[in-house]
């Protein structure tokens, strides 16, 4: 079945750190891939998607490429800030089944 | 309000009994999912639903049960509580005519704890 791997977390950067949350994927024909982002205390938020091979999510300074060729969809930040302190989860869906399929999640800290 | 609410949001409960979960819903949207949340193993299905008279087994549902009572209304039941039910619980809707993203909207959770 489909599946999303993440890297472990938790990681941790200083403020204006470039940031990197590697994500790879398994699935059959050609997904949706989603970033959601959970701030504390609250639900999942939509960060950015992409719906097809190449195509790059963006989204508050935050971007994902989808790579087809290596089943990847790393999340990147030139400049991370204290508030983007967060899990963040790697997703896919396939348009028929509309269901999400979750990474385990990294908790990202950032420190001042 | 929130578009997606959920009640509790928090309890803590005993080995053996029964609880449930409720989860309304603001969105109009026909589409409501459980979703169960573990430190490591990201969310979970348990159940889905895509419309009133549609329930679906999620990945996990064993010792859960779930009622669709109205498009709003989505309530998760626990029969006979476990420790290792111990987790957070969200429940989510979607949109599917939003496209491929179909507008998920998630509550803010409900943490369970089983002692």
């Amino acid at each position: 079945g489909d599946s999303v791997t993440q890297m472990e977390g938790p990681v941790t950067l200083s403020e204006e750190a470039f940031l990197t949350i590697n994500c790879t994927y398994t699935a059959t024909g050609y997904p949706s891939l989603f970033w959601y982002v959970q701030y504390p205390g609250e639900g999942l938020q939509l960060l950015l998607k992409a719906t097809k091979a190449d195509d790059k999510g963006s989204n508050k300074g935050f971007e994902a490429t989808y790579r087809k060729e290596t089943t990847s969809f790393h999340l990147e930040k030139g400049s991370v800030q204290v508030s983007d302190s967060a899990v963040y989860f790697c997703a896919l869906s396939h348009q028929g089944a509309q269901k999400l399929v979750f990474g385990q999640g990294t908790r990202l800290t950032i420190n001042p | 309000d929130a578009d997606v609410t959920q009640t509790p949001r928090n309890r803590i409960t005993k080995t053996g009994k029964r609880i449930m979960l409720e989860c309304s819903q603001t969105k109009g949207h026909d589409r409501m999912y459980w979703y169960r949340q573990d430190p490591g193993l990201g969310l979970r299905l348990i159940y889905y639903s895509f419309d009133v008279k549609d329930i679906n087994k999620g990945e996990i549902s064993d010792g859960y049960s779930v009622s669709r009572q109205a498009q709003a209304k989505f309530s998760l039941s626990l029969e006979s509580a476990i420790p290792n039910q111990t987790a957070l619980y969200f429940c989510a809707t979607s949109d599917p005519s939003r496209g491929l993203d179909y507008g998920y909207t998630f509550g803010s959770g409900t943490r369970l704890t089983v002692v």
